[in-house]
């Protein structure tokens, strides 16, 4: 597709539970990177793929967080045990080649509970 | 990484020039300058981006210091759909990863 898609737009979960994100990249990007907005203007990187391996894993909780790009498969963030403090939005970009412009998708606002 | 400095919010007139400015003393040889912008309830958007010449794009010109330690992004009418958070961000072009380092952000409202 034309754009970056992502799924769901608003997610709850109770505290302890799983949460998974989806992010359907823009077709013919190679590039795919996942943020996290916490607060209005508060940005952190998390993780980046070139297809489906990871590239850039440097602001990635130890524990708890995990992600995959598997071929013809939206890529997925998915978060064991959830607290509080992972309630945020996730964006989801992709870029065609690694330093290009980033196309980011609208987000998905994980709420625990 | 190297940081950016900008303003916490602006204000502009619709239909005027709204000139957003940013620092970057630290910037490197290899550091590109990049700026998005985030509308309410959306993600960020690409806007322009620049290494030492001046750029202009349909969207916006980006005037760069000779000395490359400041940057400003010009709208040259502002709408009131430019009313976003505008972020100056700087990649290093040597080890880039591609990742995105996003400072505050400047919020730019525009008024009728």
């Amino acid at each position: 597709g034309e754009e970056v898609a992502q799924t769901p737009k608003h997610l709850v979960r109770g505290e302890g539970q799983k949460a998974k994100l989806y992010c359907a990249p823009i077709k013919g990007h190679s590039y795919v990177f996942w943020y996290q907005q916490v607060l209005k203007n508060e940005f952190k990187f998390l993780i980046s793929f070139q297809n489906e391996n990871v590239f850039d894993e440097t602001g990635m909780p130890k524990e708890r967080f995990s992600a995959k790009c598997l071929p013809n498969s939206p890529c997925s963030l998915e978060i064991q045990a959830t607290k509080l403090e992972d309630s945020a939005v996730y964006f989801c970009a992709s870029s065609q080649v690694r330093n290009q412009p980033q196309h980011f998708g609208d987000g998905t606002r994980l709420s625990i509970l | 990484d190297a940081k950016t400095t900008q303003p916490n919010s602006m204000e502009s007139n619709e239909e005027e020039p709204v000139h957003l400015p940013c620092n970057h003393s630290t910037i490197s040889g290899t550091d590109y300058i990049h700026w998005y912008r985030q509308l309410p309830s959306q993600g960020p958007e690409y806007v322009i981006h620049g290494l030492t010449s001046n750029v202009n794009n349909r969207m916006a010109s980006l005037a760069i210091a000779e000395d490359r330690k400041s940057s400003t992004l010009i709208l040259h009418r502002a709408t009131l759909r430019d009313a976003a958070v505008y972020y100056c961000i700087l990649s290093s072009g040597s080890s880039n990863t591609g990742k995105l380092i996003f400072g505050q952000g400047t919020t730019l409202q525009v008024k009728p």
